[in-house]
């Protein structure tokens, strides 16, 4: 069965340092996809970067890095110089059968981020 | 096109009282999706749909949640007899197809937050 796990319910880390968010996903499938969503205190779930099963190199999106370890189904994401407005939970997201039907994604319990100033 | 928006954002209902939310997609998007998120939880998928077609429900989509979109655009989820345990957070998003024929992010709206007395 598809399932996404985020161990870490919170996560600290001092203002303008690196931080990385754990996730690890499970899936019987050989295409997918990886996401990861931001949501800050007002509600909206933001799009921050995504991988591909099939590609390569690990996905970078400005400050956002997406850390993908194949063989250990781990799709970490990092977020380098941590600024406040960091602040928010993070959600890892699959989605399976990327060229068929279906799409929806499965979501882990996500982590809270706090950046300390 | 100024993203995927929903209304109302906040609604608070009777128990055993009907509830209609509407959700409009980034316009050329040919895919909306509907999920929920209760406290402190990842969002969990509802239903989606291609176009018009509703092509996949949940298991949690019980006989009192309906979902429609007639013309391929907005879409609206309707809860009939709501109950304490619906009280949640209603996520609508949507996507499109790549040129390559895979499916990429899923950009959200603001959500619904329904709270059921």
């Amino acid at each position: 069965a598809q399932k996404i796990t985020q161990t870490q319910p919170g996560m600290f880390v001092q203002e303008k340092e690196a931080v990385t968010l754990d996730c690890t996903y499970d899936t019987s499938d050989q295409s997918y996809g990886l996401f990861w969503y931001k949501q800050p205190s007002s509600g909206e779930m933001i799009f921050l970067i995504y991988q591909g099963s099939y590609d390569e190199q690990n996905a970078t999106e400005g400050r956002y890095s997406l850390n993908f370890q194949k063989a250990r189904k781990s799709a970490n994401l990092v977020i380098s110089a941590s600024q406040l407005g960091d602040s928010a939970m993070y959600f890892c997201a699959m989605r399976e059968a990327l060229y068929n039907q279906g799409g929806k994604l499965i979501f882990g319990q996500g982590t809270e981020l706090s950046v300390k100033p | 096109d100024t993203g995927v928006s929903q209304d109302p954002r906040h609604k608070i209902t009777k128990r055993g009282q009907n509830v209609t939310f509407r959700c409009d997609p980034i316009s050329e998007h040919n895919r909306l999706y509907w999920y929920r998120q209760t406290l402190g939880q990842g969002p969990e998928f509802l239903t989606y749909f291609q176009n018009e077609a509703q092509l996949e429900k949940s298991r949690l989509l019980s006989d009192r949640f309906s979902a429609e979109r007639p013309k391929g655009s907005f879409s609206t989820l309707e809860i009939q007899r709501t109950e304490q345990g619906d009280s949640a957070m209603y996520l609508c998003a949507s996507s499109s197809r790549t040129g390559g024929g895979d499916l990429r992010e899923q950009y959200f709206g603001p959500g619904t937050r329904l709270t059921v007395t």
